[in-house]
């Protein structure tokens, strides 16, 4: 079965401090894989996705992700965290069903991220 | 652009009640969904459709409708509430690749 786990509730970080959320994944074939953020009280707003290529993906606000796939993973980074980064990440993956032809994501149940002062 | 908007933002519905969200997107987008996102439970895939005229039902659909008669919009049924449909809801939508959201709509359903 396809899914994808995001095995912290929450990342306590010190700002300053390099912070990781991490994010494993299971499906058939190549993934294709997300991260979006999403503050209090609004929507999700994409960061990052890894398709092809260069296994560093460097997204919005100075995040960055990791695609291991002998780890089947694709960890959220930032070298120095702001309290600003202070929100809700999910972690998503292609629905490979039918090809992916029906553009589904599949969710994780999503990391808080507190970044202390 | 406005991307992707929803209506109405707040609802408050008694059991038994109906009512219909509004998802609209002006990027031209083929694809669209909602989901809906309670606490510990992440986002679930209510219904979809990938072109004008197409709808399919995803991870939770009991309970809803949807129609998707104009490209631009999507909407979401409800056509006789119940508590457990108090969430917040969401719409998205894509040309195949990361999809894109809406502002939410805050339903209860009392």
């Amino acid at each position: 079965a396809q899914s994808v786990a995001q095995p912290e509730d929450q990342v306590n970080v010190a700002e300053g401090n390099p912070l990781t959320v991490k994010c494993t994944y299971s499906v058939s074939g190549n993934p294709y894989l997300f991260w979006y953020v999403q503050y209090p009280n609004r929507g999700l707003q994409f960061l990052l996705k890894y398709i092809t290529g260069d296994n560093l993906v460097k997204g919005s606000y100075g995040f960055e992700a990791e695609f291991n796939k002998s780890q089947t993973s694709f960890h959220l980074k930032k070298p120095s965290a702001l309290v600003s980064d202070s929100a809700l990440y999910f972690c998503a993956v292609r629905d490979m069903n039918y090809g992916g032809a029906t553009n589904k994501l599949i969710f994780g149940t999503g990391t808080l991220l507190a970044v202390q002062p | 652009n406005a991307g992707v908007t929803q209506t109405p933002k707040f609802r408050v519905l008694k059991t038994g009640q109906s009512m219909t969200l509004l998802c609209a997107q002006d990027m031209n987008h083929e694809y669209m969904y909602w989901y809906r996102q309670d606490p510990g439970m992440g986002l679930r895939l209510i219904h979809y459709s990938v072109g004008e005229g197409t709808t399919a039902k995803g991870e939770v659909p009991d309970g809803y409708n949807v129609s998707r008669l104009k490209k631009q919009n999507f909407l979401l049924g409800l056509e006789s509430a119940a508590p457990s449909q108090t969430s917040v809801y969401f719409c998205a939508s894509s040309t195949g690749g990361e999809q894109y959201f809406g502002p939410g709509t805050r339903l209860t359903v009392t």
